[in-house]
């Protein structure tokens, strides 16, 4: 099963907010990774993290590798109506056998924005 | 083509058929995975492949659950004596190399009825 807990499950905003939503495990993972999914599609990439306590933006969203390798948050300033759909983190071991990269991935944070 | 393709979109089947899911990577793509996303959850590991060696199989749920990738390229992952269980989204994702990004399918909703 999953080992990564995402919050919030859902969040309503108004147009314009800032958005924040995070993620921790139980488990140390080496490269974090925020992908964005909107109904019909698969996730999409929106920035990865790969060294701890490593600060990345992309645009109006800024994302962090936490210290301690076992939790990531994802902020979005100045929220639209086009950053509407389901954000999940998702973590990779990359250790051992597993060096491929399997991914865990969090149980997802729907964010829905009022114009 | 430009992305994962995906087939059929969506598949209804009754209890206890067969299935067959096809995934057709971005062309060069040495690893391919296979994701299942049940409804409000996020996607969850099924298998790997390494062009066509089948790396990992321990995501897949059962021995019901089998999946093939011949010729290095189209996958195909066949469900068979299907149970309500199995309806969700199968996602099929592929990446240049090892621990490179992945670009994921819009995947194939099945539905078992």
């Amino acid at each position: 099963g999953q080992q990564l807990n995402q919050s919030p499950q859902s969040m309503f905003i108004q147009e314009g907010e800032d958005v924040s939503m995070n993620c921790t495990s139980s488990s140390i993972f080496n490269t974090w990774l925020w992908y964005k999914q909107e109904p019909g599609e698969g996730p999409v990439l929106l920035i990865a993290l790969y060294k701890a306590g490593e600060l990345t933006s992309n645009g109006r969203l800024t994302a962090q590798f936490g210290i301690t390798r076992k939790d990531s948050f994802l902020n979005i300033s100045a929220s639209i109506p086009s950053d509407v759909g389901i954000y999940f983190c998702a973590g990779r071991s990359d250790a051992g056998g597993t060096s491929y990269g399997k991914l865990t991935f969090g149980q997802g944070t729907i964010l829905t924005v009022h114009p | 083509g430009a992305g994962v393709s995906q087939s059929p979109r969506y598949k209804v089947a009754k209890r206890g058929q067969d299935v067959a899911l096809r995934c057709d990577p971005i062309s060069g793509h040495v690893s391919l995975f296979w994701y299942q996303q049940a409804l409000g959850q996020g996607p969850e590991f099924l298998t790997y492949f390494q062009n066509e060696a089948q790396l990992d199989k321990s995501g897949l749920p059962s021995d019901r659950f089998f999946a093939e990738r011949p010729e290095g390229s189209v996958s195909t992952l066949k469900i068979q004596r299907t149970q309500q269980e199995d309806s969700a989204v199968y996602l099929c994702a592929s990446s240049q190399g090892v621990g490179v990004s992945l670009h994921f399918g819009n995947g194939t909703r099945l539905t078992v009825t």
